[in-house]
């Protein structure tokens, strides 16, 4: 397994700001993922972001809307633009350890008021 | 696309006994793994257990253990002995062979009763 911390673990923000989530995992990944889980739902792949190469979206997100960034083989930031009270949700970082698990930082809760 | 079927939104259970959460999941694939992640309060997603489709033995972990059904595409998990640290959501999870996007069913609110 391996040790992901995101930084913010929550925060309130208003409409019409951006925020910007950090995962950091405690070994070097190739792959890492952004999830959004809406309240009282399932989680939904924002995209996959592979070190030193552009991140690839899911259907239903862009890069104007959730940049992100990886700069390195232990470190990923997403940043919510422009945000409506929509984007209200949990984000969620996982790293695939093994090309078939993966494991999951503690999220971290966004409200938009 | 592959889809992911949990139909018990809530469940419940006394302490100290056995619960079976149901999945079932849509797939044209042959290779693929299946998942149970547990997402207590503190909102830590938490692997539970792991299944791979080529693996007739059904997977156990401690006092977790699957039910798996190829055929029928079922993937059900049993927790023995509850304790209240297993009140938790649920989910199910499939990942096709060479792929990362892992696709989670709506979840199960499992509450353990002291």
């Amino acid at each position: 397994s391996a040790v992901i911390s995101q930084k913010p673990s929550r925060d309130i923000c208003q409409r019409g700001t951006s925020l910007t989530i950090q995962c950091q995992v405690d070994s070097q990944v190739t792959m890492m993922f952004w999830y959004r889980q809406q309240p009282g739902q399932s989680l939904t792949l924002i995209a996959t972001a592979n070190q030193g190469s552009e991140a690839t979206y899911e259907s239903g997100f862009v890069i104007d809307k959730f940049p992100i960034s990886r700069p390195n083989l232990t470190f990923s930031t997403l940043t919510v633009s422009n945000m409506s009270p929509e984007d209200s949700s949990i984000y969620l970082c996982s790293v695939d350890l093994s090309g078939y698990e993966q494991y999951f930082g503690p999220g971290t809760r966004l409200t938009v008021t | 696309a592959q889809t992911v079927t949990q139909s018990q939104p809530e469940m419940s259970v006394q302490e100290a006994e056995t619960v079976t959460l149901s999945c079932t999941y849509d797939t044209s694939e042959n290779n693929y793994y299946l998942f149970w992640y547990k997402q207590p309060p503190s909102r830590q997603m938490i692997l539970v257990i792991r299944q791979e489709a080529y693996k007739q033995q059904n997977a156990t972990e401690n006092r977790f253990s699957v039910n798996f059904q190829k055929a029928a595409k079922s993937f059900s998990l049993k927790i023995s002995d509850s304790q209240l640290g297993d009140t938790a959501m649920y989910f199910c999870a499939f990942l096709k062979y060479n792929n990362n996007d892992m696709r989670f069913g709506a979840g199960t609110r499992l509450t353990v009763k002291p």
